[in-house]
């Protein structure tokens, strides 16, 4: 069954303390995505890879980093350095990076909470 | 980069009636606006796009249009039903500055009242 599958589901966080959300595709899409999804503020991108071993800052990168060392995976940590991290994260895929680039695919969400 | 401004933040009709939904861009250079649908506690996802080369699509009871001079589209949705309730959020892909990016505005919720 294809699909874009994130854990955890529900995340609690103390603190200071660094937290990575899994984000994992079996789509073949070369194109990966974290967004952040606050009440009245819409999607705001954080991160986005267009290819393995690269990726590039969204419009709210701070606080956060990825890595894409392989196409399926594309994990969020969300570093202590965030100074709001309580949110809804989404990660989607796409089919590729070029010009004619249509849906995005999203996950199911992972809500993060900070104690 | 890409600014999406998008109204209302809510829109409430009775059950048969239209709903309409507007989005401005900043990117003049932007080529793709997709709409997204959210239904509570669930994934946003695609129910219809538009590219700049056309001014109109639609798909059953639900149509997009889009005015590159003026740099907004919008989302119609006729003959209205408790289904349709869910946050409405559009989207454009700014090529400014490079990447292949979409930027989001910050959604409405549609409310269809029996």
């Amino acid at each position: 069954d294809g699909g874009i599958t994130q854990s955890p589901k529900y995340l609690f966080r103390k603190e200071g303390q660094n937290v990575t959300l899994s984000c994992e595709q079996n789509l073949n899409h070369d194109a990966m995505y974290w967004y952040r999804q606050d009440p009245g503020q819409g999607l705001r991108l954080i991160y986005y890879s267009q290819i393995v071993n690269d990726f590039q800052k969204g419009d709210i990168a701070e606080g956060y980093s990825v890595s894409r060392e392989k196409k399926e995976s594309f994990p969020l940590t969300v570093t202590s350095a965030q100074k709001n991290p309580t949110a809804f994260y989404l990660c989607a895929s796409s089919m590729s990076s070029g010009s004619n680039t249509g849906e995005l695919f999203f996950g199911e969400g992972s809500r993060l909470t900070v104690l | 980069g890409e600014n999406v401004e998008q109204h209302p933040s809510t829109l409430s009709v009775q059950e048969g009636d239209s709903a309409v939904i507007k989005c401005t861009y900043s990117d003049s250079a932007s080529n793709y606006f997709p709409w997204y649908k959210q239904e509570l506690g669930k994934r946003p996802q695609l129910i219809i796009d538009i590219r700049s080369n056309v001014g109109e699509k639609k798909d059953q009871r639900i149509a997009v249009t889009l005015n590159k001079t003026a740099k907004h589209f919008s989302l119609h949705i006729t003959e209205t039903q408790p289904e349709d309730s869910a946050v409405y959020f559009c989207a454009a892909r700014g090529l400014t500055g490079g990447g292949n990016k979409l930027t989001f505005g910050t959604g409405t919720q549609l409310k269809v009242e029996l």
